[in-house]
């Protein structure tokens, strides 16, 4: 069964920096896809970037990007320039191709923006 | 179309009722699926249909839970003989199916929050 682990309950960050959330994934399938998601307190999840594993280039969105590793099962995310409105929940998510319903979720780190 | 709606957004409740939330996904969208979200941990799987199809369930749904979606357009999750165990966030989301075109990017609503005493 896949596995994605968050090892950062909590990060914090200083407005306008930069910082890198971490996430870790255990699979046997050679063909799936990596997301990462926002909550905001009180708001729904939102996608915030997107991998698919058969594309070695690192996917980037705006401020947001994201250093692949596949053989190391690695799966970060970058936030350049960060601001308040980033502060929210991260969450981390596996989808197979096959079990294309389900996404496979980990537990989270809290973003703390300090202004 | 204003994207996902859950009602209600919170439910307090006596164990032993019975409680229902609603759905309602972006209207284009033929899958719907609900997770479950306790404080603290990612969501967790539930089921989902497309259409009005039901086509997996977690072993997370047991007999108390039932879910519908008899249109294949709006859904209702229906938790029956709530135990205190069942607090927490439910969350719905909705996407086209993933293939050719498309993504299958879920989008999720607000959550209903069940909190049962």
């Amino acid at each position: 069964a896949q596995t994605v682990t968050q090892s950062q309950p909590e990060m914090s960050v200083q407005e306008a920096e930069t910082v890198t959330l971490s996430c870790t994934y255990d699979t046997s399938e050679s063909d799936y896809y990596l997301f990462w998601y926002k909550q905001p307190p009180s708001r729904q999840m939102i996608l915030v970037i997107r991998q698919e594993a058969y594309k070695q280039q690192n996917a980037t969105e705006n401020r947001f990007s994201v250093n692949f590793q596949k053989a190391a099962k690695s799966f970060s995310l970058k936030i350049s320039d960060s601001q308040l409105g980033d502060a929210a929940m991260y969450f981390c998510a596996y989808r197979s191709s096959v079990r294309n319903y389900q996404l496979i979720w980990g537990a989270g780190t809290k973003l703390i923006i300090k202004p | 179309d204003t994207g996902v709606s859950q009602n209600p957004r919170h439910k307090i409740t006596k164990r032993g009722q019975n409680v229902t939330f609603r759905c309602d996904p972006i209207s284009e969208h033929n899958r719907l699926y609900w997770y479950r979200q306790t404080l603290g941990q990612g969501p967790e799987f539930l089921t989902y249909f497309q259409n009005e199809a039901q086509l997996e369930k977690s072993r997370l749904l047991s007999d108390r839970f039932s879910a519908e979606r008899p249109k294949g357009s709006f859904s209702t999750l229906e938790i029956q003989r709530t135990e205190q165990g069942d607090s927490a966030m439910y969350l719905c989301a909705s996407s086209h199916s993933p293939g050719t075109g498309a993504t299958g990017e879920l989008f999720f609503g607000e959550g209903s929050r069940l909190t049962v005493l």
